[in-house]
């Protein structure tokens, strides 16, 4: 069981470019989500989704793209790349809604934005 | 909006207690602690659940007052190992972003 797989764990852009950070859970889990985490700082919410075809914003959604065309997959586009969007971002998952079970996390992917 | 948590930072010596304050300006459904290590993703500590239920599998306890909407993790004889940053995750229903508080640091020394 590998649990919530994030590729790539590290990655370098230029301002401007484009990249799809992936995401994937083997464990049926309805719920996923993304956040980042900037350093000495806390989680926050990008974007979340409850279910396949279902995705919603969340407390900084602006550059980033999502989808959800699968139960196991729920990708994370950086459509146009910028200097402020340099963090460590976590993808989660969880069994079913969002407050009533534990998040999974996995081990995060470290991007930086020259 | 973000839960406000307390302290932002604290250092224990082993063998010492400590307790962490969470509180939210909305009425709970639920909170969630979690503990993060450095260079590390969160882990789970403990669901409080509206109602009394709890899901834990460590030995850290939490309380859960719905009336005042807040919630209090305690950590008892500290280890080394319980060093880390600890975030609370209130949530208002159950389908609700789970939206992380600002976490407080904290150091146990030998």
């Amino acid at each position: 069981n590998a649990g919530v797989t994030q590729t790539p764990k590290f990655q370098v852009l230029k301002t401007g470019q484009s990249m799809t950070l992936q995401c994937a859970q083997d464990m049926n889990h309805e719920y996923m989500s993304w956040y980042r985490q900037d350093p000495g700082m806390g989680l926050r919410l990008i974007h979340y989704s409850v279910g396949a075809g279902i995705t919603d914003q969340g407390e900084v959604p602006n550059g980033y793209n999502v989808s959800r065309s699968t139960t196991e997959d729920f990708p994370l586009r950086l459509l146009s790349a910028a200097p402020s969007q340099t963090s460590v971002y976590f993808c989660a998952s969880s069994l079913m809604t969002g407050m009533e079970e534990k998040l999974f996390f996995g081990s995060g992917t470290q991007l930086s934005v020259l | 909006q973000q839960p406000v948590q307390s302290p932002q930072a604290v250092i224990l010596r082993e063998g010492e207690d400590a307790v962490i304050n969470c509180s939210s300006s909305k009425a709970l459904y639920s909170v969630h602690w979690y503990r993060q290590k450095h260079g590390e993703a969160p882990v789970f500590l403990m669901i409080l659940l509206k109602g009394g239920e709890q899901k834990g599998h460590e030995k850290i306890s939490a309380s859960f007052n719905e009336k005042k909407q807040q919630s209090s993790l305690y950590l008892t004889a500290s280890q080394l190992s319980y060093s880390g940053t600890y975030f609370c995750v209130p949530a208002e229903t159950s389908y609700d972003k789970v939206i992380f508080g600002p976490g407080t640091s904290l150091s146990v020394i030998p």
